[in-house]
């Protein structure tokens, strides 16, 4: 079966500090792979997604950025945290044609 | 623009009371609508998509339906454990398979 990891699960940086969270999917190949961040009480904003190795479509413009090294690993980066970069970022996957994204469990990101 | 809205933003059940949630939306295209259930300090945990207009899903006392215009998930005599966001969203294009969430409808459900 198909799994998502995503570390740390809670991460204090201070203001200026670089970022980098990774995700990576187990038992599949080749899927799509989405980062979104969830301010606290609202619904979830898609940052970043990817159909394949090395291709990156950004949604939104940001302190950030992502990057697909692997088949089957998705990095979000900032090179200089901004306290609004404070939020729970998420990493999702989905493998063919129309089926349901699935999530991993989250970073809560918290910026000093 | 494609667009989606939760109703309500909470809601308030006693156990056993049954109640529906909304998710209204606007699409050019629809490809498919997502109910996802969040706990706090989780990811989204999948529930159901519907992908065409009178479409009905069941899992345990939830059930999803589906219009031209909405969805509802409805919640019959629900149990303390069913206390969670729910999250609507919508996908408009199978090739990116990209998700428009709603903001959600936070339930407690009291014993």
């Amino acid at each position: 079966s198909q799994t998502i990891h995503q570390w740390p699960a809670t991460l204090v940086q201070p203001v200026g500090s670089p970022l980098s969270l990774e995700c990576t999917v187990e038992g599949t190949s080749n899927p799509n792979l989405y980062w979104y961040r969830q301010a606290a009480g609202r619904g979830l904003q898609l940052l970043f997604y990817s159909v394949g190795i090395g291709q990156i479509s950004s949604e939104v413009p940001q302190n950030l950025s992502a990057s697909r090294p692997q088949d089957r690993q998705f990095i979000l980066s900032s090179k200089k945290l901004l306290l609004s970069d404070s939020g729970f970022y998420l990493c999702a996957w989905k493998g063919e044609s129309n089926q349901p994204q699935h999530f991993g469990d989250g970073t809560r990101l918290s910026i000093l | 623009e494609d667009q989606v809205t939760q109703s309500p933003e909470a809601l308030r059940l006693q156990e056993g009371e049954s109640s529906s949630l909304n998710c209204s939306y606007t699409v050019s295209g629809l490809r498919g609508l997502f109910w996802y259930r969040q706990d706090p300090g989780k990811g989204p945990e999948f529930l159901f998509t519907l992908y065409s207009a009178g479409e009905e899903k069941e899992k345990e006392r939830l059930k999803a339906t589906l219009t031209k215009k909405e969805s509802f998930l409805h919640i019959t005599a629900p149990k303390p454990e069913d206390s969670a966001t729910y999250l609507c969203a919508v996908r408009t294009s199978s090739n990116t398979g990209k998700l428009i969430f709603g903001q959600g409808t936070t339930l407690q459900v009291k014993p």
